[in-house]
């Protein structure tokens, strides 16, 4: 089935850019997610990509995905101190009748002011 | 509509104890996905309805688990006999979708058990 790995931390300083990395294994899946989590709260959806573009920009987010490498990665520009919380990679995974998600363990963003 | 709710947001009990979670999705979103959490690691699918049929289990699931959403909107998530490892978030999300086409799944905040 799918695996999803992400690196566990990240600390920037406030106004530099981040970039969180994701690999993945199944490369049946059609879309991928970045989500954030903030200190006891649930999921919110940040952006997604489909797995034929190679690129996508949404404000101060863009997606990279490698297919070939079944890489993707996360940047954040500008960072911000209210960036600061846990950003799950997420990938489809149609093993079962539909695509419940597969998710990374998390990747903690830390921004120092 | 502000989006999909969970209740309660925090819930002790004692082991042997039994649950129920509710998840009220989007209005309008036909798909229900249950999710738990534990500490450190990523959401971990457990089951999946489209409005009342529940159509996928994760093997986490045991048999003291059971979900119902018994009219295609709220759904409940029952644990009974709760153990230790039982203690989690459990997290809530709806979609939209038919088939295998793109849906985007909206989380709730998740409702933290803890199991002393």
């Amino acid at each position: 089935g799918e695996d999803v790995e992400q690196s566990l931390f990240l600390s920037v300083r406030e106004g530099d850019s981040s970039v969180i990395n994701c690999t993945y294994t199944d490369s049946s899946s059609t879309y991928l997610y970045w989500y954030k989590q903030e200190p006891g709260a649930g999921l919110q959806l940040l952006t997604y990509i489909f797995s034929n573009m190679d690129m996508k920009q949404d404000q101060r987010l863009t997606v990279l995905l490698n297919k070939k490498d079944k890489h993707l990665s996360l940047r954040i520009a500008d960072t911000q101190t209210g960036d600061s919380a846990i950003y799950f990679c997420a990938a489809e995974n149609y093993g079962g009748s539909q695509g419940n998600l597969i998710f990374g363990k998390g990747t903690k963003l830390s921004v120092k002011p | 509509d502000t989006g999909v709710s969970q209740d309660p947001r925090h819930k002790i009990t004692k082991r042997g104890q039994n649950v129920t979670f509710r998840c009220d999705p989007i209005s309008e979103h036909n798909r229900l996905y249950w999710y738990r959490q534990t500490l450190g690691q990523g959401p971990e699918f457990l089951t999946y309805f489209q409005n009342e049929a529940q159509l996928e289990k994760s093997r986490l699931l045991s048999d003291r688990f059971s979900a119902e959403r018994p009219k295609g909107s709220f759904s409940t998530l029952e644990i009974q006999r709760t153990e230790q490892g039982d203690s989690a978030m459990y997290l809530c999300a709806s979609a939209w979708g038919f088939g295998l086409a793109k849906e985007t799944q909206y989380f709730g905040p998740g409702t933290r058990l803890l199991v002393l």
